[in-house]
């Protein structure tokens, strides 16, 4: 079974400075992950995907995150932090091909970590 | 593209009521829409999986009763909280994917925030 964790319901940063948002995720076959970002009372966003191609994926509005097999992690960066990126953020993993019986499309949501960005 | 929009945006309604909520992907064509349900400062909850032209397929726990899905079209989801209660009270997002591929990314309508007074 799938299952996602975010270490850190809470981040905050300096307007310029790295953003470092962890993920780790358990999975018993290779995993398809996803990073999503919500601002207030509005649907999810798409920011970056890893599926099994490069393991460091390059997402929108300047996000990346590194795939590690070895350490089960999935971290979502970002060099210099901007105001507008102050929402909450979710990893989730999908179920793959290799699961038998899957309902193709499910994902599975870590908790959320809000980040905030001060000026 | 892959736009996916939700109706209505928010709704108040009585106790004892029922409300509708409308999901669409306006500009593909969806045979699956999932629907989740988001406590404040928590994570999404998946409730079911809706499947066009037939019945939803809904999680461990959630009332198919209270949560009546329909998926009448490739474009259309919708989901109807009956008899609503307080503790209904929550933001309701539907998303969708292109196609049924594992590594398609899901696109998520706005949500719909429904308070039961």
């Amino acid at each position: 079974a799938q299952s996602v964790t975010q270490l850190g319901s809470h981040v905050s940063v300096s307007e310029g400075a790295l953003v470092l948002l962890r993920c780790n995720y358990s999975s018993s076959v290779p995993p398809y992950l996803f990073w999503y970002v919500q601002y207030p009372n509005q649907g999810l966003q798409l920011l970056l995907k890893y599926t099994s191609a490069a393991t460091l994926v390059k997402g929108i509005n300047g996000f990346e995150a590194e795939f590690k097999k070895s350490e089960t992690s999935f971290h979502l960066t970002k060099p210099s932090a901007h105001m507008s990126d102050a929402a909450e953020y979710f990893c989730a993993v999908s179920e793959s091909p290799a699961d038998r019986g899957s309902t193709l499309g499910r994902l599975y949501f870590g908790r959320g970590t809000q980040l905030t960005v001060w000026p | 593209g892959a736009v996916v929009s939700q109706h209505p945006s928010w709704v108040i309604c009585k106790s004892g009521t029922s409300v509708k909520i409308e999901c669409r992907s306006l500009d593909f064509q969806a045979t699956t829409m999932f629907w989740y349900r988001q406590f404040p400062k928590q994570s999404l909850m998946l409730m079911a999986t809706s499947n066009e032209g037939s019945k939803a397929t809904y999680e461990q726990g959630v009332e198919k009763d209270k949560f009546l899905i329909n998926h009448a079209s490739l474009t259309l989801s919708t989901l109807t909280v009956t008899s609503a209660h307080p503790e209904d009270s929550s933001f309701y997002i539907c998303s969708a994917k292109t196609d049924r591929t594992s590594n398609s990314p899901l696109h998520f309508g706005n949500g719909t925030r429904l308070t039961v007074t």
